[in-house]
């Protein structure tokens, strides 16, 4: 399978501020990439989906000009929290897929803590 | 629209005891059935899948379309096995997009 990581892996940052997190497929050509919100003991909620040189389709609730995600080659994506809030603080997961499966793999998140 | 139900959030059992974790779906086509388990501060991976109908760490699942179910069983629970575990529904038809239960935390008492 893919191997993904995620950048930072746990941040923390004033409120007001903009964080950026990196998603990389290491050996996989990821047609397509998702990112996820998982709060405390509860399961993932889907973001946002995004297709390598295309924009990305957010889910309904996302703030798309809040959530900014590029996803400028088949191994990276990036998503932007920007004027981060304390209520943004959470555990952001970016998975990858693009096989001949229906598989994804996940990063292993990032922990971002808004003070 | 697709939903993925696990009535379950948390789920002991005996080490040894036999393990049944509960999977139902809604979906009008022919998905695609996934579990997925996250072990304590690791990232979530792929346990098995239901076409390929193989047995992954001792865990088996069928698909039961009539039933729209598609339950994670093990025989005899292990420590290990504690984790938290999530069914996933692809609609297929070319999509990527998972679908997410909210997950069974399955405890194993030594």
């Amino acid at each position: 399978g893919a191997v993904v990581s995620q950048h930072p892996s746990w941040v923390i940052c004033k409120s007001g501020t903009s964080v950026k997190i990196e998603c990389r497929s290491l050996d996989f050509q990821a047609t397509t990439m998702f990112w996820y919100r998982q709060f405390p003991k509860q399961s993932l909620m889907l973001m946002a989906t995004s297709n390598e040189g295309s924009k990305a389709t957010y889910e309904q609730g996302v703030e798309k000009d809040k959530f900014l995600i590029n996803h400028a080659s088949l191994t990276l994506s990036t998503l932007t929290v920007t004027s981060a809030h304390p209520e943004d603080s959470s555990f952001y997961i970016c998975s990858v897929a693009g096989g001949v499966t229906y598989e994804q793999y996940f990063g292993p998140g990032t922990r971002l803590t808004v003070t | 629209a697709q939903r993925v139900t696990q009535p379950e959030k948390l789920l002991s059992v005996f080490k040894g005891a036999p393990v049944e974790l509960k999977c139902n779906y809604s979906y009008s086509g022919s998905p695609e059935l996934f579990w997925y388990v996250q072990y304590s501060r690791q990232r979530l991976q792929l346990l098995l899948r239901h076409i390929s109908r193989e047995s992954i760490k001792g865990f088996t699942a069928d698909l039961n379309k009539g039933e729209t179910s598609f339950h994670l069983k093990k025989p005899f629970a292990q420590e290990e096995d504690s984790a938290m575990y999530y069914c996933a529904l692809n609609p297929g038809a070319g999509s990527y997009q998972l679908t997410f239960g909210k997950g069974t935390k399955l405890s194993v008492i030594p």
